[in-house]
């Protein structure tokens, strides 16, 4: 079965630094890879996806994330963080059943951005 | 744009009681979808559907039961109520069912004593 790892809990970074949170997954095959943002009280909101292709993927506000097979990683990158991106970030990977696509969430790394 | 609704809000329950969560979307998407969310454990799939008629279990389907009528609505039905089940519900939803690309309601947040 597949798996998400997020290693980091929680990270905290100044306004205008630049941000890296990792994931990890376990899947024997080439999967189909997501970084969700959740915003304090509401819902997930997709930032990017990879299904194939290019292996670094641009998203929205500014973020991206590379694809490494060898590293089985899929981390998230922002140059320059902004006070309005504190949220909870989650990495997913999905997989093809046959039926539908089944997304499986990482725990989710918090980031807390000061002034 | 309503997107993805869910309604209630916030609900309180007594063990052994019954309710409903209603998910509702006007984006005339295939897939809906029904997460859990609770601390350390990221969301869990509790049941899903791939079209009005078509509905399939998750990861931690029991103690839930889903059906989907029409292609807007998804409710997901607590047919007994364990302290267990206290958790923020998530719905969501896709164009296909193979896109991975979800679309989230703000979720329900449920407390079950």
């Amino acid at each position: 079965a597949q798996s998400v790892t997020q290693p980091d809990i929680h990270i905290t970074v100044s306004e205008g630094a630049s941000l890296e949170l990792r994931c990890n997954y376990s899947y024997g095959a080439t999967p189909y890879l997501f970084w969700y943002v959740q915003s304090p009280g509401q819902g997930l909101q997709l930032l990017l996806k990879y299904f194939s292709g290019d292996t670094l993927v641009q998203g929205i506000k500014g973020f991206e994330a590379e694809f490494k097979r060898s590293q089985s990683s899929f981390n998230l990158r922002k140059p320059s963080v902004h006070w309005s991106d504190a949220a909870e970030y989650f990495c997913a990977v999905g997989v093809f059943t046959g039926t539908a696509s089944k997304l499986t969430f990482g725990t989710g790394t918090r980031l807390q951005v000061t002034l | 744009n309503a997107g993805v609704t869910q309604t209630p809000k916030f609900q309180v329950l007594k063990t052994g009681q019954s309710m409903t969560l209603q998910c509702a979307q006007d984006m005339n998407h295939e897939y809906m979808s029904w997460y859990r969310q609770d601390p350390g454990m990221g969301l869990r799939l509790i049941h899903y559907s791939v079209g009005a008629g078509i509905t399939d279990q998750g990861e931690v389907p029991n103690g839930y039961n889903v059906s989907r009528s029409t292609t807007e609505d998804f409710p997901l039905r607590l047919l007994s109520a364990a302290p267990s089940q206290t958790s923020v519900y998530f719905c969501a939803s896709s164009f296909g069912q193979h896109t991975g690309e979800l679309f989230f309601g703000e979720g329900s947040r449920l407390t079950v004593l």
